[in-house]
C-alpha cells in the first residue's frame, strides 16, 4: 500500500547513545517532515524537506540531524540520546508545503533511559 | 507568526450527539487541513480545506478564510470518533487539538 513507512515502531535507547529513525514514503512526494509528540501535547516541527539534497531547521532543531539524498528517504539521527528526547516521532510527507495530499506515518515510540 | 488556535480544548460526548470544533488562526492562510489521531495514536487526513465546504460522511469542514476561522463538523457521533482533532495551516504549524471523547 502507498503511503509512509516508518521503523522502528518501539525503540529503548540508553543516554548518549545515537540512532536513524527511519522513513520512506512511495508516493513521490517533494515535501517531507519529522515531528515530535510528547503526551498530550500536540506536533512540533524538528526538519523538513523540500526535495531530494534540501533539508532545513523546524521549531525543535537541536539534536537531531536529518538528510535527504533520495526522494523517497528521509531519515532522522540522534546524536546523543537523552531522557528529554523521549517522545513518539512521526514522520510525514506531502505534495506541497501547504500540506497537500498530507499523510502520516506511523509513528516511532522512543524511550531514553 | 501565524498563531493558530482550537475551541474547545476538550470535549465529552454522548454516543449520537452532534459536535462543533472551531480552528482560528491569526493571519490569512492559504492552506487548511484537519486530522484525527486516533486513541491508537495513528494520523488521519481528514480534509483538506483552504476554503468553502466538505463533507465526507457524518464529518464535514467549513473555512471561511476572510474571517480566519475553520469549523468541523461531527455529526451522530460514534465511539470510534474519539481521539484528538488538529487543524494545519501549513507545513509544521498545526493548532493545540480537541480531544474528544464518545461514550456509549
Amino acid at each position: 500500500n502507498a503511503g509512509v513507512t516508518q521503523t522502528p515502531k518501539f525503540q529503548v535507547l540508553k543516554t548518549g547513545q545515537s540512532m536513524t529513525l527511519q522513513c520512506a514514503q512511495d508516493m513521490n512526494h517533494e515535501y517531507m517532515s519529522w515531528y515530535r509528540q510528547d503526551p498530550g501535547m500536540g506536533l512540533r516541527l524538528i526538519h523538513y524537506s523540500v526535495g531530494a539534497g534540501i533539508t532545513d531547521q523546524g521549531e525543535v532543531p537541536n539534536g537531531y540531524n536529518v538528510s535527504r539524498s533520495t526522494t523517497e528517504d528521509f531519515p532522522l539521527r540522534l546524536l546523543s540520546a537523552a531522557p528529554s528526547q523521549t517522545s513518539v516521532y512521526f514522520c510525514a510527507s506531502s505534495y506541497s508545503a501547504g500540506g497537500i495530499g498530507y499523510t502520516f506515518g506511523s509513528g516511532t515510540r522512543l524511550t531514553v533511559v | 507568526g501565524i498563531q493558530v488556535e482550537q475551541s474547545p480544548p476538550d470535549l465529552i460526548l454522548q454516543e449520537g450527539a452532534n459536535s462543533t470544533l472551531r480552528c482560528n488562526f491569526s493571519d490569512s492562510v492559504n492552506n487548511l487541513q484537519w486530522f484525527h489521531q486516533n486513541p491508537w495514536g495513528q494520523l488521519i487526513n481528514l480534509f483538506y480545506i483552504p476554503s468553502g465546504t466538505k463533507q465526507n460522511g457524518r464529518l464535514s469542514a467549513t473555512t471561511v478564510a476572510t474571517e480566519r476561522y475553520s469549523l468541523l463538523y461531527i455529526s451522530s457521533s460514534q465511539t470510534t470518533d474519539s481521539g484528538v482533532y488538529f487543524c494545519a495551516v501549513r507545513l509544521g504549524l498545526f493548532g493545540t487539538g480537541t480531544r474528544l471523547q464518545v461514550f456509549p
